[in-house]
């Protein structure tokens, strides 16, 4: 089964737009990653935010988090062609240590498709 | 340069035919995920491993399929019999030590069953 619901489902903007992809989810959480999959390839991780934190930055990406709503967004400031791709949330649910990090499951979104038009 | 492994990159076989997919996962990483990837049902967790014990396999439908891990180094997953809804990509991925932050995933496995 799904844990994550993601929105929208595609999205496709200009060269040097912002694209923002939402997540949410149903269960409590210890940490929500954020994977991109370009077409025909394995998922590789781009950031992860955890229970405690409400943002975190990495390069032209921004994440934020909201336990209380149980979402999260992803937004890609002034993007590029070669961001075209799916991007899925991935949430962890099963147990973490002291330091924050997973011990988890993890279980994904139905991804948004991002198409970035030069 | 650590990576995921997986084989075959493509099968394709007849309904009824037995399926192995090989996962490799990275040297020292003791948690190994399969999932299954379909346009309808997107990313499915099949079933997870730490230390090479089965943690999770309630997304496996076990009347066909069956995943194990020999040994440290080789997750396996079967289906037999392959049905023609079991087309899909198969991923792989694996995870460090007790606590992560991220997984590595495979390149996948595309199998079409005609």
């Amino acid at each position: 089964s799904q844990q994550g619901e993601e929105d929208p489902q595609a999205l496709s903007i200009q060269e040097g737009e912002n694209a923002t992809m939402n997540c949410s989810y149903k269960t409590s959480i210890n940490n929500l990653q954020w994977y991109r999959q370009n077409s025909g390839r394995g998922l590789v991780h781009l950031i992860l935010i955890r229970s405690n934190e409400r943002e975190k930055h990495s390069g032209r990406l921004r994440v934020t988090l909201d336990t209380s709503k149980k979402s999260s967004s992803l937004l890609i400031t002034a993007s590029r062609a070669a961001d075209t791709a799916s991007y899925f949330c991935a949430t962890d649910d099963h147990g973490f240590n002291a330091g924050g990090t997973s011990y988890g499951k993890l279980t994904f979104g139905q991804g948004t498709i991002l198409t970035v038009h030069p | 340069d650590a990576r995921v492994t997986q084989t075959p990159r493509d099968k394709v076989t007849e309904m009824g035919q037995e399926v192995t997919m090989r996962c490799q996962p990275i040297l020292g990483h003791n948690t190994v995920f399969w999932y299954r990837q379909t346009m309808m049902q997107g990313l499915e967790l099949l079933a997870y491993f730490r230390n090479r014990a089965p943690l999770d396999d309630s997304g496996m439908p076990k009347d066909r399929f069956s995943a194990e891990m020999p040994d440290a180094t080789l997750a396996t997953l079967k289906i037999q019999p392959s049905e023609p809804r079991d087309s899909a990509v198969y991923f792989c991925a694996s995870a460090p030590g007790t606590g992560y932050t991220e997984a590595f995933f495979g390149q996948g496995t595309r199998l079409t069953v005609v």
